[in-house]
């Protein structure tokens, strides 16, 4: 079955930097986006980007360009997500979320578990 | 970007009751919307993409309607497991855009 469980808990200090895994399972890789949403504490949901894993081509949304990255290592089916220069509005869940269709960016139809990212002196 | 409207932002209802949740769009999009479904403490679940179509194993109480910038999530029966809160999203341009949300409460 498809499956996606992200890395646990982060503490960050404003300024750091942090980087989130996902490992994916269930389904070939390589075949379908995934892209990163975050939700901060009792909010609603924002998209931040995608990344195809088949080439590493990737979109970002233009409120994260400059600070987030979007990577993934095909040998151990797993996508990263690094946010740099962190503030203390960045305190959230984020998500990775797999794409609905092969070789395309459109919705999201399996997520992760969520990983909490804090933020704070 | 693409601002998604969500009506009402709570909604109170009853099991066996029949719930629609709207959701308007700033601009054209045309079917390109989704709705997910989140459960406190919970990642979201995709429940109808292309704005009618529902995920195999989706239950069919869950129906999705619309196009343009008018949108409905409908169900037909309000069960148990329903209490949740659900996101509108469009995948027409980007950057992706969710819904506020609308939370469905126990009356």
């Amino acid at each position: 079955q498809v499956q996606m469980v992200q890395s646990g808990t982060e503490v960050k200090e404003p300024g750091a930097s942090v980087k989130v895994s996902c490992k994916a399972s269930g389904y070939i890789f390589t075949g379908y986006y995934m892209h990163w949403v975050r939700q901060a504490p009792g909010q609603g949901l924002e998209w931040m980007g995608w990344v195809n894993p088949n080439s590493g081509d990737t979109n970002y949304a233009q409120k994260f360009q400059g600070r987030v990255t979007l990577t993934r290592d095909t040998s151990i089916s797993t996508a990263y997500m690094e946010l740099s220069r962190l503030r203390s509005d960045d305190s959230a869940f984020y998500y990775c979320a797999r794409d609905r269709i092969t070789y395309t960016s459109s919705t999201f139809d399996y997520w992760g578990q969520g990983t909490l990212v804090t933020v704070s002196s | 970007d693409i601002q998604m409207t969500q009506s009402p932002s709570t909604l109170s209802a009853s099991v066996g009751d029949r719930v629609t949740i709207t959701c308007r769009a700033s601009q054209r999009i045309s079917s390109w919307l989704a709705w997910h479904q989140q459960k406190p403490g919970k990642a979201p679940k995709l429940l109808i993409h292309k704005a009618s179509s529902l995920k195999s194993g989706v239950p069919s109480r869950f129906s999705g309607s619309g196009s343009g910038t008018e949108f409905t999530l409908t169900i037909s029966s309000l069960q148990p497991d329903d209490f949740a809160t659900y996101y509108c999203q469009q995948y027409d341009t980007y950057p992706w855009t969710f819904g506020q949300g609308t939370k469905v409460e126990i009356k």
